[in-house]
């Protein structure tokens, strides 16, 4: 069974940094593009950042872009967001998602989630 | 970005009805489209991708259709777990973008 399980979610100040975590299990995770996407308490959701399954290819939206870092470590099957200068419109619910195949590829197994609030 | 529209942004309907729902790409996407539905409190789950192919372990009451600029997502008979808001993602080109959602309420 594929199982993604995300955590590292907490409460930080404007500024401040985060790093999420993403173990996964059930699946030949090396051979798998991940990605991050997050939602806004009662909004929907948005995509944050992809990886390749060998960290050759990485995007980010450019809400993010020169803030959050996305890695992955294949030997442990874990997938990481490196979060830097966070602000307040960061808050949300971060899940990770499997890319079924590829670049170009839909979502086909997700997190529960971890949640981040930035705060004053 | 490509921008995902979809219609309506929330409407109510009855266990048993057919419904549709609607998104339109601001420009053309092939079917590199997917629909997921969500629960309150829950992830999305994954319920259509390439415009029609009903993912694996999916109710066949699910559909999909459509390629290029507008899509649907067909439930042909609702039951009570499908009341959830259904959002629409394209994957054709960076970054992927979602529609706002649609949610759907019990009459």
């Amino acid at each position: 069974e594929v199982q993604l399980v995300e955590s590292g979610g907490g409460l930080v100040q404007p500024g401040g940094s985060l790093r999420l975590s993403c173990a996964a299990s059930g699946f030949t995770f090396s051979s798998y593009s991940m990605n991050w996407v997050r939602q806004a308490p009662g909004k929907g959701l948005e995509w944050v950042s992809y990886i390749s399954s060998s960290s050759s290819t990485i995007y980010y939206a450019d809400s993010v872009k020169g803030r959050f870092t996305i890695s992955r470590d294949n030997a442990k099957n874990s997938l990481y967001l490196q979060m830097n200068s966070l602000r307040d419109e960061d808050t949300a619910v971060y899940y990770c998602a499997r890319a079924y195949d590829g670049d170009y590829a839909h979502f086909d197994y997700w997190g529960q989630g971890t949640l981040v609030t930035v705060s004053s | 970005a490509i921008r995902m529209t979809q219609s309506p942004s929330s409407f109510s309907a009855s266990t048993g009805d057919r419904v549709t729902i609607t998104c339109r790409a601001s420009q053309g996407i092939s079917s590199y489209l997917a629909w997921y539905q969500q629960k309150p409190g829950k992830a999305p789950k994954l319920l259509i991708y390439a415009a029609s192919s009903l993912q694996s372990g999916v109710p066949s009451r699910f559909s999909g259709s459509g390629s290029g600029t507008d899509f649907t997502l067909t439930i042909s008979c609702l039951q009570s777990e499908d009341f959830a808001t259904y959002y629409c993602q394209q994957y054709y080109s960076y970054p992927p973008t979602f529609g706002q959602g649609t949610k759907l309420e019990i009459k």
